[in-house]
């Protein structure tokens, strides 16, 4: 079992539509990390959590310690927002990240 | 400020031949990382660094070496390509050991052996 599971594996929504992206984890972490990456791009770090919450644009995302999960929402999605999302976590011992497989979202216009 | 410059981009290899894929980053960041993402897979460690002459192996080390001589390069070695290595490459970095750090990634090497 992965310790790092994301649902949905994919998901498409309609322009405008608000979307969740789910990130749960069997590990102590000292970071979390959202990351995007486009069809045939490269990988660009969206957040970095350790607690709470954080906002930038129409990105929000969440992280509860306790039960150990993240989310991930994109607000008024827009076709452009169509990409590969990746929860990345740091346990809190050890330098070695563990990726989630990844979501895969399209956004219809 | 160049980031994460990684090369080549592509790369076409035929079974048993070697190649190097470079990596450097100018923001003198201590961890170094390499990563290969496959189809339906999340990207998996390959190799690490977390400094200069320091090394260690990740989830998939076999048939890839690593050095670290300087903080600026981290290169990822195969000494004899198989078709199971074809997959794209990644090379990232951070900073080590403070808790608000931001990862950045390099463009990615997608690599074919034949």
């Amino acid at each position: 079992k992965n310790e790092v599971e994301q649902s949905p594996q994919n998901l498409t929504a309609q322009e405008g539509e608000f979307i969740t992206i789910n990130c749960s984890y069997s590990v102590g972490i000292s970071a979390l990390h959202w990351l995007q990456q486009h069809p045939g791009g490269g990988i660009v770090s969206l957040f970095m959590l350790s607690s709470g919450k954080k906002k930038h644009g129409r990105l929000i995302a969440t992280i509860n310690i306790q039960e150990k999960h993240s989310s991930l929402h994109i607000t008024a999605s827009h076709p452009r927002d169509s990409a590969v999302y990746i929860c990345a976590v740091r346990p809190a011992a050890g330098n070695k990240l563990t990726f989630g497989g990844g979501t895969r979202v399209l956004v219809k216009p | 400020n160049a980031g994460v410059t990684q090369t080549p981009k592509f790369q076409v290899l035929k079974t048993g031949q070697s190649m190097t894929l470079q990596c450097a980053q100018d923001m003198n960041h201590e961890y170094m990382s390499w990563y290969r993402q496959d189809p339906g897979m999340g990207l998996r460690l390959i190799h690490y660094s977390v400094g200069a002459g320091i090394t260690d192996q990740g989830e998939v080390p076999n048939g890839y070496n690593v050095s670290r001589s300087t903080t600026e390069d981290f290169p990822l070695r195969l000494l004899s390509a198989a078709p199971s290595q074809t997959s794209v490459y990644f090379c990232a970095s951070s900073y080590s050991g403070q808790k608000n750090e931001k990862l950045f990634f390099g463009s990615g090497t997608q690599l074919s052996v034949l």
